[in-house]
């Protein structure tokens, strides 16, 4: 079973923030929180990934709470093409012996 | 782009079928996981290889099978394929813990 627990789908308008939650109450101390978004029927995207401290690349920013339990990824000005089904993983960052374990995601709908 | 290629795009095979499904990464990416995602949920994973060994299994019968090579290419392995094999087929390459996927071979059995 997935380790997260996120909302089945959002919605969002064009030019607006884009927050997508997720729960991870029992992550363990070395793994890491990433994120993938999946566009119809392609592979999954990386988009980016964190152990404490909050992220930020050309994507998106990630912030993770204190206590490590949760975490928020945004996409700072949504647009269509954003339209697609976010996956939020936790899994220890090594080069091999892991696999990620996913969840049904959180389809996310950005409106014109 | 992630440098994963992945043949054929895409496959339609009867019951029964044998299927080899192939995947390319880069040099130096001696990691590569296969993953089934059915419609409608997420990647499931079915092993991973690491330096030509498997390293790892979910839950899948042993007619999954698969093999990597020395050129950083692999193969994903199904025998006697069953109507719920239809799937779209991820391959990932592992570069410092980060899994890269290839745009995926949807199976169709029938």
């Amino acid at each position: 079973d997935a380790k997260t627990t996120q909302p089945p789908s959002m919605d969002c308008a064009e030019g607006r923030a884009a927050n997508l939650p997720c729960n991870h109450s029992t992550i363990s101390g070395n793994e890491y929180v990433y994120w993938y978004r999946q566009i119809h029927s392609q592979g999954p995207q990386y988009i980016i990934h964190g152990l404490k401290n909050n992220e930020t690349n050309e994507m998106a920013s990630l912030i993770i709470t204190e206590d490590r339990k949760s975490s928020t990824l945004i996409l700072p000005h949504a647009t269509l093409r954003d339209t697609a089904v976010y996956y939020c993983i936790v899994s220890l960052a090594n080069n091999y012996g892991q696999n990620f374990v996913f969840g049904p995601g959180t389809r996310l709908s950005v409106l014109p | 782009e992630t440098g994963v290629t992945q043949s054929p795009t895409h496959l339609i095979k009867t019951r029964g079928q044998q299927v080899t499904l192939r995947c390319s990464s880069q040099s130096g990416h001696n990691t590569v996981s296969w993953y089934q995602q059915a419609l409608g949920q997420g990647p499931q994973f079915i092993f991973q290889y690491y330096r030509e060994e498997e390293n790892g299994r979910g839950n899948f019968p042993p007619r999954f099978s698969g093999l990597q090579f020395p050129n950083y290419s692999s193969e994903l392995n199904v025998n006697a394929l069953e109507l719920d094999d239809s799937a779209l087929y991820l391959c990932a390459s592992t570069v410092g813990g980060t899994q890269y996927f290839g745009p995926g071979t949807r199976l169709l059995v029938l």
